[in-house]
């Protein structure tokens, strides 16, 4: 089993609809849990971060961590055609452990948002 | 600012020849990354550098992938063989050093298409 799951989709929305974007992890040691978003033949930028549990909002975006559940949420609002990408959620764990320094990614959600 | 430069972006070889991808990073940053991202999958860590040392090269298949990162700057990635599974595209990242409880964003580049016929 990954560390990380991600439901591929394909997700396919109309625009101005809410998303919701989801990924489960097993790994107690993550601390910092983000959000990237990749266009096609792009690499990944990054859209949002949190730092432990908690609720983070930026414009059109909310991210969510439940760490009790290992479950992280990304929401996105009015969503528009230009949010059409892959978005992949990434997870790390503090200074001093092994899994800090590197970012174990989950698989990605294709996502869509048709006029 | 500029931001992570990789070449080529794209690569066509026959199997079994060799393979080199180069990478610059952004300014400043001395922590670079090699990933790799199959199709279809998120990006997998192949080796880490702080400057110019090697601090997490775990997942980096030794024995036909190698990595250098002279002077602590730009780096270069090389396959030999390559192998029809190493078809893939090839993500160099960067970022600052981060210290304790704060965190350093990773910028990444376009990454560089392999296909290996």
């Amino acid at each position: 089993q990954k560390e990380v799951e991600q439901d591929p989709g394909p997700l396919s929305v109309p625009e101005g609809a809410i998303v919701s974007l989801n990924c489960t992890y097993s790994n107690s040691a993550f601390q910092y849990f983000m959000w990237y978003r990749q266009y096609s033949r792009k690499g990944p930028e990054l859209l949002m971060y949190t730092y432990s549990s908690g609720n983070k909002e930026d414009g059109r975006f909310t991210a969510q961590v439940d760490k009790s559940s290992k479950y992280i949420s990304l929401f996105i609002r009015d969503s528009q055609p230009s949010d059409s990408a892959t978005y992949l959620c990434a997870m790390k764990g503090d200074a001093g452990g092994t899994s800090y320094g590197k970012l174990t990614f989950g698989q990605g959600t294709i996502l869509t948002v048709h006029p | 600012e500029a931001g992570v430069v990789q070449s080529p972006r794209y690569k066509i070889i026959e199997k079994k020849q060799p393979v080199a991808f180069w990478c610059n990073p952004i300014s400043g940053h001395n922590t670079l990354y090699w990933y790799l991202q199959n199709l279809g999958q998120g990006p997998e860590l192949l080796i880490r550098y702080e400057n110019e040392e090697a601090v997490d090269d775990s997942q980096l298949p030794k024995d036909r992938f190698s990595a250098e990162r002279l002077k602590g700057v730009d780096s270069t990635l090389k396959i030999q063989p390559a192998e029809l599974g190493d078809s893939a595209v090839y993500l160099c990242a960067s970022s600052l050093v981060a210290g304790s409880g704060s965190y350093n964003e990773q910028f990444f580049g376009p990454g560089t298409r392999l296909t290996v016929l």
